[in-house]
């Protein structure tokens, strides 16, 4: 099956402070969707961007299919930032279902 | 609108109980999935589902099975629970498979 690798694992952050998030997959997709963890376990999904580049306040991402590769940029970081990041793909081929891959995240905690 | 919803929330077994899980969604979604959570882990999907009536098995699906006899309902069942089944599982819905994909809040289950 396909590979979803995310970096870095862990990020530690002062509030106001910029990151980026890399995910890398094996194989070609045709669904690319980045999730927030909050502290209390609730996903909520952040892009579908299977390629491209979209913004939403704070957050943009960019996957680049060509390279098998997606980027999550979190700007001016805030403490309700702090959680566990993941990708999750589905591998292009055929019929698509939906079903995701994840990768194992990233757990982002900001300091006041 | 509710989204999606997940009973019950939390839960403990005892080896070799059985249980079903109830995920909910009032979005008219077509498209249905488990999946489950370890720690440290991102999500594995365990079954899903295109439409009414309709089943599949996704990447661990064994020691569980699954129903879809109404749209907006989709069951998870455990008929011989194991300690290995320890975990936290998350019920998603979308409308179409390549798309957002909208979580409920998890169930959490302990067995002993």
């Amino acid at each position: 099956g396909i590979q979803v690798e995310q970096s870095p694992p862990d990020l530690i952050l002062q509030e106001g402070a910029n990151s980026t998030l890399r995910c890398n997959f094996s194989d070609s997709v045709n669904n690319l969707q980045w999730f927030h963890q909050n502290p209390w376990g609730q996903l909520i999904n952040l892009f579908y961007i299977p390629s491209g580049t979209k913004q939403n306040g704070r957050l943009s991402a960019t996957t680049v299919a060509t390279e098998r590769y997606s980027l999550l940029y979190i700007s001016s970081s805030q403490t309700t930032d702090s959680g566990v990041y993941f990708c999750a793909v589905e591998r292009y081929g055929g019929t698509s279902y939906g079903k995701l891959t994840f990768g194992q995240g990233t757990i982002l905690t900001v300091h006041p | 609108n509710a989204g999606v919803t997940q009973t019950p929330k939390f839960r403990v077994l005892k080896t070799g109980q059985s249980m079903t899980l109830l995920c909910a969604q009032d979005m008219n979604h077509e498209y249905m999935y488990w999946y489950r959570q370890d720690p440290g882990m991102g999500l594995r999907l365990i079954h899903y589902s295109v439409g009414e009536g309709t089943t599949a098995k996704g990447e661990v699906p064994d020691g569980y099975n699954v129903s879809r006899l109404k749209k907006q309902n989709f069951l998870l069942g455990l008929e011989s629970a194991a300690p290995s089944q320890t975990s936290v599982y998350f019920c998603a819905s979308t409308y179409r498979p390549i798309g957002t994909q909208y979580f409920g809040p998890g169930t959490r289950l302990l067995v002993l």
